[in-house]
């Protein structure tokens, strides 16, 4: 079975600074991964994702993501961020016809 | 619509009791899905649907569960006898295709079992 392990439940960052949330996936023949993020009481907005072609992947909101094969990872990154940014962070892989998600990871952006 | 509408969007139930939550998807997505948020966890797959038929249910937790999509748009999602293990948010998504995984996930509907 397909499984998604984000590596951090908890990142803390204060205003400004760079951040990397960290997520590893199963390894299969074709992959699609996607990061997506939930603020409080809200459903699953997509970040960014990536189905082929080049490994560097841009989404909304400044962040970006890289795609390594060799060590089956999919680390959401930003150089600087907002208070705003505050949110859970959930990385997902499909498995068939279905999105199968980590567990979450909880960033908290402090002034 | 512009976006997938869950409703209602928080539910309290007493526990024996039958709840009916509804999604209403992206008009013209032929793919919906149901997914079960525990609190502090990522989302888990319930049930897939492309039009009106139920082509993967193999994530509904136990038979209480039931899933309907008679006319290939509205969903209801159907707890039996409601348990404190209920207790999540059941959150719905919409797909044009099953393809690329450009899913539009609603609000989610909050249910609480008392």
């Amino acid at each position: 079975a397909q499984s998604v392990t984000q590596l951090d439940s908890q990142v803390p960052v204060f205003e400004e600074a760079p951040v990397e949330l960290r997520c590893n996936y199963s390894s299969s023949v074709s992959v699609y991964l996607f990061w997506y993020v939930q603020y409080p009481n809200q459903g699953l907005q997509l970040l960014l994702k990536y189905l082929s072609g080049s490994t560097l992947v841009k989404g909304i909101n400044g962040f970006e993501a890289e795609f390594n094969k060799s060590q089956t990872s999919f680390h959401l990154r930003k150089p600087s961020v907002h208070i705003s940014d505050t949110a859970e962070y959930f990385c997902a892989q499909t498995s068939g016809s279905r999105l199968t998600f980590g567990e979450g990871t909880q960033l908290t952006v402090n002034p | 619509g512009a976006g997938v509408s869950q409703s209602p969007r928080y539910k309290v139930a007493k526990r024996g009791q039958d709840v009916a939550l509804r999604c209403d998807p992206i008009s013209g997505h032929v793919s919906l899905f149901w997914y079960q948020q525990a609190l502090g966890q990522g989302p888990e797959f319930l049930t897939y649907f492309q039009n009106e038929a139920q082509l993967d249910k193999s994530g509904l937790p136990s038979d209480r569960f039931f899933a309907e999509r008679p006319e290939g748009s509205v969903s209801t999602l159907k707890i039996q006898r409601t348990q404190q293990e209920d207790s999540a948010v059941y959150l719905c998504a919409s797909s044009l295709d099953l393809g690329g995984g450009g899913y539009t996930f609603g609000s989610g509907t909050r249910l609480t079992v008392v």
